[in-house]
């Protein structure tokens, strides 16, 4: 059974860092590109970020270009985001989910990260 | 970006056909590839994939669902309803970078 399980999401200031982890297990992890998806508070779907099977191609959305990072271990079958320079706009659910041709087949719980003073 | 539009609501009854309508701000078809798909979301739970590529069941997912359509316009479709299909439907476009999404339609019981 496939299983993404985000952790990671937290109350931070504005302008401040976090990094959120994505545990997958029940498929072979290095074959899939990952993408994080996040949805804020009573809204839609919003994709942040893409990466590739060996990490070594990324593509972000123009508002978190340069201040998130997508990243992969495929030692250890995890996905993370490196977040920096957060703003009240960022405040979502964060999703983990597998992307296949450019549809997003699996999706974790999601982990809430809230940008706040 | 490829702007998705979706109708907010739909209203329908247990055991008749729904229709949800997704427009995109232009064609996100390549050659045979129509490259829209569809998800179903429920209150505090994550996306699931209904559709791949317009008109690819997902699995697990069943026959009742289907879609339709291409260029710039797509169609999902449950036939018949029933009462776990009471969600939020969102569309998605992969044929260009950033992937969009739909605002979502509420399917809600007549």
């Amino acid at each position: 059974e496939v299983q993404l399980v985000e952790s990671g999401g937290v109350l931070v200031q504005p302008g401040r860092s976090m990094k959120l982890s994505c545990a997958a297990s029940g498929f072979t992890f290095s074959s899939f590109p990952m993408a994080w998806v996040r949805q804020a508070p009573t809204k839609g779907l919003e994709w942040v970020a893409t990466i590739s099977t060996s990490g070594g191609s990324t593509y972000y959305r123009d508002s978190v270009k340069g201040r998130f990072t997508i990243s992969r271990d495929n030692a250890k079958s995890t996905l993370y985001l490196q977040m920096d320079s957060l703003r009240s706009e960022d405040t979502a659910t964060y999703y983990c989910t597998t992307e296949d041709y450019g549809s997003f087949a699996y999706w974790g719980q999601g982990t809430l990260v809230t940008v706040s003073s | 970006d490829i702007v998705l539009t979706q109708s907010p609501a739909l209203a329908v009854s247990l055991g008749q056909r729904a229709t949800i309508s997704c427009r995109a701000s232009q064609s996100v078809s390549i050659s045979r590839y129509n490259l829209m798909h569809w998800y179903q979301q429920k209150p505090g739970q994550q996306p699931k994939l209904l559709i791949y590529r317009a008109s690819n069941l997902a699995s697990g997912i069943p026959a009742r669902f289907s879609g339709s359509g291409s260029g710039t316009d797509f169609t999902l479709t449950i036939n018949p309803v029933q009462a776990d299909d009471i969600a939020t439907y969102y569309c998605q476009q992969s044929r260009e970078s950033p992937h969009t999404f739909g605002a979502g339609t509420k399917l809600e019981l007549k």
